[in-house]
This record gives structure tokens, C-alpha cells and sequence, in this order.
């Protein structure tokens, strides 16, 4: 079975500063670990996908996540925050057993926070 | 379409009432997920298609719960006497795969059980 805890409900940041999301998984098999957005009124969209290919992964809107597997941890962060960040931000971990379903286990999800 | 379309986007029903709630995925993909998100919650796995064929039903709460989709495009959920625990966004995702595909999710369902 896998997991995937968030560490932090929310996390406000000013605008221009860095922004760090945290996120440890727990899984028995090697997993494909993904950061998703969900703006309020829309859907799902993927920011980022790692699946055992380089370490450091980068995603749109200059997001970028980092796959330790000594640490079990898979943080989110981005250099700048804009005012358009401002979301839910939830770590997703799939992992593939064979049976050709790969149904995504979310984190409860961290409220990102920018101050103008 | 371009992206994966639900329908209705809001439901209101009654206590008891059944309702059926659409999912169009992306056109040609194989793949289809059902995803039940609670107000605060993170989204949580229902159901899965590989085409027609309904591989993993283990996610679903209870025998009030039920998924199709016949001709391996667009599927259906149905909640049969709602319960006001229903109350939920009800997210469909697809994948052009079946292995380690990235999910596009659908914009949801809302569905409010009075």
C-alpha cells in the first residue's frame, strides 16, 4: 500500500519570495510521484511528474520537485511566488502493480497562500 | 473536446433520491478513474476502466455505488438513495494508457445531498 502526507495544511508566502511544499510518501514498490494544482471552480491540472528518470524534476509555471528516496520526500518549491499561485496543491503517488490500474493516492492537499 | 467534460457541474438532490452523474474523457483514451473529493479532503480513487472492462471497483463506499461504461468512451456514475455523506465533488480522470500514464482530471461534479 501506498501513502503520501502533506506536511503543512497551508503555507503563505509574499509575493517574489520562495515558496517550499512539503511532501513524504510511503510506498512498497518503486512509485511515480506527481504534484497536481486545483484553482477554486477548476479542475486537476498536473504541475509535475517523477517516475524514476532524473531526480530533479521540472514542471510549468517554473515549479520544480526534487525525489529523495532516502528521505521518502518529494518537496515542491519555486524560486518566486506570484500572485497566481495561489492554490491547492496536492503530492499524488501511483504505483503500478501489475494489474494495469494506476488509481492516484492524494495528500490531503496544503492552501497556498500569497501576500501581496 | 480537448480536455475531459463532466456533467452535470452542480447537483442538488434529495435525501433518497438517485442521481447519475457524466464523464466524457479525452477522445481515445483507455483509461477512466472515478475520484470522490470531500470539502478539504484530497481526492479519493472509486473505480477504474480500461476500456469497457471495470478493473478495479475497490474504491467505492457501498453497494449504492455504481459505474459503467459500455462502449469504452463515456462513462457513468450512479449513486443510488443518496445519502447527505454523498455530498461531494465527484472528479473523472483519463489516461491515454494503461501503465504510468499521466491522468487528465475533468472539472467535476458537485453533487449536495439535502
Amino acid at each position: 500500500a501506498q501513502s503520501v502526507t502533506q506536511l503543512d495544511s497551508h503555507v503563505s508566502v509574499s509575493e517574489g519570495t520562495p515558496v517550499l511544499l512539503r511532501c513524504n510518501y510511503s510506498s512498497s514498490y518503486s512509485p511515480s510521484l506527481f504534484w497536481y494544482v486545483q484553482h477554486p471552480n477548476k479542475g486537476l491540472q498536473l504541475l509535475l511528474k517523477y517516475t524514476s528518470a532524473a531526480t530533479l524534476v521540472k514542471g510549468i509555471n517554473g515549479f520544480e520537485a526534487e525525489f529523495k528516496k532516502s528521505e521518502t520526500s518529494f518537496h515542491l518549491t519555486k524560486p518566486s511566488a506570484h500572485m497566481s499561485d495561489a492554490a491547492e496543491y496536492f503530492c499524488v503517488v501511483s504505483v503500478h502493480s501489475g494489474g494495469g490500474a494506476d488509481g492516484l493516492t492524494f495528500g490531503k492537499g496544503t492552501h497556498l497562500i500569497i501576500q501581496p | 473536446g480537448a480536455g475531459v467534460s463532466q456533467s452535470p457541474r452542480y447537483k442538488v438532490a434529495k435525501r433518497g433520491q438517485d442521481v447519475a452523474l457524466r464523464c466524457d474523457p479525452i477522445s481515445g483514451h483507455v483509461s477512466l478513474f472515478w475520484y470522490q473529493q470531500a470539502l478539504g479532503q484530497g481526492p479519493e480513487f472509486l473505480t477504474y476502466f480500461q476500456n469497457e472492462a471495470q478493473l478495479d471497483k475497490s474504491g467505492l463506499p457501498s453497494d449504492r455505488f455504481f459505474a459503467e461504461r459500455p462502449e469504452g468512451s463515456v462513462s457513468t456514475l450512479k449513486i443510488q438513495r443518496t445519502q447527505q455523506e454523498d455530498s461531494a465533488v465527484y472528479l473523472c480522470a483519463s489516461s491515454r494508457g494503461t501503465t504510468g500514464e499521466t491522468q487528465y482530471f475533468g472539472p467535476g461534479t458537485r453533487l449536495l445531498v439535502l
